[in-house]
Order: C-alpha cells, then sequence, then structure tokens
C-alpha cells in the first residue's frame, strides 16, 4: 500500500478559523470510530468518538461527521487555536474486535 | 497521576542486545495493549491482554518480541537480538472492559536501535 513516511499531509490554518480533518476509513464493517490528537513525544490523545448509527456528533470545539456510504469521516475544529497544532489520526474498529485501526495521519499547523 | 504510564520513554540499544520495556495501566483497566508506531504512521496493533491472559497477538509480533503480563497489572514488551528495524515508538494503552470505550494510551517508549 502507500506509505507516507515522513510526509503527512499538511493542513496549515490561521489561528481562530475553522479547520477540517479528512479520513478515509477501509472497513465497511467498522461500527466504532474514534478521532485522536498526537503531539509530538507524546501518545495519542483521544479528542471524539462516534457510533456507526450516527452520522454526527459533537463535542467542544469539535465536531465528527460519518458518511458511511463512502466509509469517510472527518473532524471539525472549531476557532482552531495554537495548542491544536498536533497529528490527528482517525481509528477504526469492528465488532468483535479488540484492535485500533489507524488512519494515515494529518498535521495541522496553527500559524497565529 | 492516573494515567497509563510507560518506562523508560528513551532507549538506545546497540542492534543485538535485548530490551525490555514497562508499561503500568489505569489501575481499574483489566484491558492492556500493545501497539508500535513508526515515524509518520499510525500505531499499529501487536498484542493486547486481559487482565493476565494474551488474548491476541499480531503477525508484527515476532519471536523475538515477548509480552508479559504476569499479575494483571502492570506489563513487560521485551525484545530480543534487536534490529535496526526495531526502531520504533512502543505504546502501550488501556481500556476497562470488553468495549473500548476509555481506551487511552501512554506516552511511550521510543527505541533507537544503532
Amino acid at each position: 500500500g502507500e506509505s507516507v513516511g515522513l510526509h503527512l499531509p499538511t493542513l496549515s490554518v490561521q489561528e481562530g478559523d475553522n479547520s477540517i480533518i479528512n479520513c478515509a476509513y477501509s472497513n465497511s464493517a467498522s461500527d466504532y470510530f474514534i478521532w485522536y490528537k498526537q503531539e509530538s513525544g507524546k501518545g495519542p490523545q483521544f479528542i471524539i468518538d462516534i457510533r456507526s448509527n450516527m452520522d454526527k456528533r459533537q463535542g467542544q470545539r469539535v465536531t465528527v461527521l460519518l458518511n458511511k456510504t463512502v466509509k469517510h469521516l472527518s473532524l471539525q475544529i472549531a476557532a482552531t487555536q495554537p495548542g491544536d497544532s498536533a497529528v490527528y489520526f482517525c481509528a477504526e474498529i469492528a465488532p468483535g474486535n479488540n484492535r485500533l485501526a489507524f488512519g494515515k495521519g494529518n498535521q495541522v499547523v496553527v500559524i497565529p | 497521576d492516573t494515567g497509563v504510564s510507560q518506562d523508560p520513554r528513551h532507549k538506545i540499544t546497540k542492534r543485538g542486545q535485548n530490551v525490555t520495556f514497562r508499561c503500568d495501566p489505569i489501575s481499574e483497566h483489566n484491558r492492556l495493549y500493545w501497539y508500535r508506531q513508526t515515524l509518520g504512521q499510525g500505531p499499529e496493533f501487536l498484542t493486547y491482554f486481559q487482565n493476565e491472559a494474551q488474548l491476541e497477538k499480531s503477525r508484527l509480533l515476532s519471536d523475538r518480541f515477548s509480552a508479559e503480563r504476569p499479575k494483571g497489572s502492570f506489563s513487560t514488551l521485551e525484545i530480543q537480538r534487536t534490529e535496526q528495524g526495531d526502531s520504533a515508538m512502543y505504546l502501550c494503552a488501556s481500556s476497562p472492559g470488553q468495549l473500548v470505550y476509555g481506551y487511552t494510551f501512554g506516552s511511550g517508549t521510543r527505541l533507537t536501535v544503532v
């Protein structure tokens, strides 16, 4: 498969603007999805999750949208702040499974 | 500290040496997971425990890798005869039960094999 290596897709966004990060997942049977934020030198940090019986879920400044037809997730961050600069991963899990399958990361760089 | 703790944070070792990492999960979590992450990639599943039982292992976990969780609390991951390809971040996570809700990662151990 395609290897991203060091060249992560990067989104540069002005502080205060909204950010949208996209993710294509692989398993149509997956029924639970999580967005993680990972800062340099740290482990992934939970942001928001969504089950497959929903198409939208909102948290504090974040919204996740799920389109099962095209196996697509998106994460919207409102009023992006410098502290939002990180790599963002989506992860999926299928019923009866215990492992998270992570998608490719997206780097967000917030410009003050 | 109520999070997942991993030790050491960084390890540099010579090729061919053995290394061991430790993970202390959140105390009430009975499930513990190990993942490996290389630069620019998402974490990849290695293995998981429910209490002291190792219930699943990935094909990524070669015979040079062994994980234990002897008392159902902390876990160790040992890599024997390290190779340069083993250089990666090794992440531990824990969750409270059958479902993955509350899945929490530690900060990882960065291994560099020289």
